[in-house]
């Protein structure tokens, strides 16, 4: 099975701060990576797939990068209403997620 | 507008069974596949199962082989997860995921507390 290491566990930044997240898979999954952000309460919701590409409806300040085992989330001129937490997701061979990081405002 | 809405969770013992129903609207449900997704209390996210848009094909994460049952009825655009033989390990909300290689539409979860 792939495994899916994600980086920080937690993070606190400040509003208007670029964050970034990262996650790292134990073999090549080729930009099958997902991210979901999950605000307190509520369920996941899809932000990027295929590594790099915004699902619709997701702000233009979220972006996704990389490529074979090591990929990252962005967040630029972080808002409040970006607290939440944040899980990588590979669907290379079969699913997996990340361990989550949770982002609080400092 | 896509909407998937869980029901059917609760308090259960373990050893006993119990069965998630979740119904969808707002797309053409026999086009895709569907996933359950389950979360533990203060814990992240675990792919549970899998079923293929005409329900031929299935898949379930090792943990619950032989004990949980994913299926579907295209004509009541709902799925299904039987959950059967429970442990308190099964303990978490359960989500229904739309799953076109991504899960790229949720519901809102239902709680699942295996207890006695």
């Amino acid at each position: 099975d792939i495994q899916m290491t994600q980086s920080p566990a937690s993070l606190s930044a400040s509003l208007g701060e670029t964050v970034t997240i990262e996650c790292r898979a134990s073999e090549d999954i080729y930009n099958g990576l997902a991210w979901y952000q999950q605000k307190p309460g509520k369920s996941p919701q899809l932000l990027i797939y295929n590594a790099n590409s915004l699902h619709t409806g997701v702000p233009s300040r979220f972006s996704g990068s990389g490529s074979g085992t090591q990929y990252s989330l962005k967040i630029n001129s972080l808002q409040s209403e970006d607290v939440a937490s944040y899980f990588c997701q590979q669907y290379y061979d079969y699913r997996t997620f990340g361990g989550g990081t949770k982002l609080e405002l400092k | 507008e896509v909407q998937l809405v869980e029901s059917g969770g609760g308090l259960v013992q373990p050893g006993r069974s119990m069965k998630l129903s979740c119904a969808a609207s707002g797309f053409t449900f026999n086009n895709y596949d569907m996933a359950w997704v389950c979360q533990a209390p203060k814990k992240g996210l675990e792919w549970v199962a899998t079923i293929s848009y005409d329900g031929s094909s299935t898949y379930y994460r090792d943990s619950v082989k032989g004990r949980f049952t994913i299926s579907r009825d295209n004509a009541k655009s709902t799925l299904y997860l039987q959950m059967d033989s429970l442990r308190s390990e099964d303990t978490a909300t359960y989500y229904c995921a739309r799953h076109g290689g991504v899960a790229d539409y949720w519901g809102q979860g239902v709680m699942v507390t295996v207890s006695s």
